[in-house]
């Protein structure tokens, strides 16, 4: 069965760059998505197609997608962006998550 | 604006099942899936299937296979998931997201806490 792997934890600056990433073979020829989860609460889009921010996520969150892997980068990160973070792609008719990364904002 | 309200809490026995509703809202009920993801405590998101509003067609995942239904009522824009001889290991919370017009999911419902316990 299709995996993703992502790292359990990021931990960054307030107003540095997050970097996190999810692998899977050949994930570039599919679609990524990412979503932020913070605790308590349901998950929320922030990045679809690849590249894509829906209405009412930041101008700081970004994504991209290209061989065996997919980044989600969060530039100039704020307090309120500590959260988990999940990828998501679809494998034949089956939708696959990444486990997930807790960024903690130090 | 779009809305998807899941029904309460649900503490239940072993072997039991269980029926969660997801009411939708805001958008034409019938032009977009709806899936189920379930989220055990403390841990990542799991993909358990979807439904086609329109035609009522579901596409299960290997695991949930023989034991999850989905159905909906498109009088009251409301999907189903019923999911069957429950053990502890379904203790989660069990989200219904509405799928947007990629391979994305662009709403989440509130989520349902289901407890399984003796």
């Amino acid at each position: 069965s299709y995996e993703l792997t992502q790292p359990p934890s990021v931990s960054v600056s307030p107003g540095q760059t997050a970097s996190i990433t999810c692998s899977g073979d050949k994930l570039g020829d599919k679609y990524a998505s990412w979503y932020q989860q913070k605790p308590g609460q349901s998950p929320v889009l922030a990045i679809f197609q690849d590249t894509k921010r829906p209405s009412g996520i930041p101008e700081r969150f970004s994504g991209s997608n290209s061989g065996n892997t997919a980044t989600l980068t969060i530039s100039g990160t704020q307090a309120m962006d500590e959260a988990d973070y999940f990828c998501q792609a679809w494998d034949s008719s089956t939708v696959v998550f990444g486990g997930g990364t807790k960024v903690t904002v130090l | 604006q779009v809305q998807l309200v899941q029904s309460g809490a649900e503490v239940k026995k072993p072997g039991a099942s269980v029926k969660v509703s997801c009411k939708a809202s805001g958008y034409t009920f019938t032009n977009y899936e709806i899936h189920w993801v379930r989220q055990a405590p403390g841990q990542g998101l799991e993909w358990m299937g979807m439904i086609n509003p329109s035609g009522g067609s579901t596409d299960y995942a290997q695991k949930f296979q023989g034991r999850v239904t989905m159905t909906r009522d498109t009088s009251t824009s409301t999907v189903y998931m019923n999911l069957s001889s429950l053990r502890s290991e379904d203790t989660a919370v069990y989200y219904c997201a509405k799928r947007g017009s990629g391979s994305y999911f662009d709403y989440w419902g509130q989520g349902t806490l289901v407890a399984v316990s003796s």
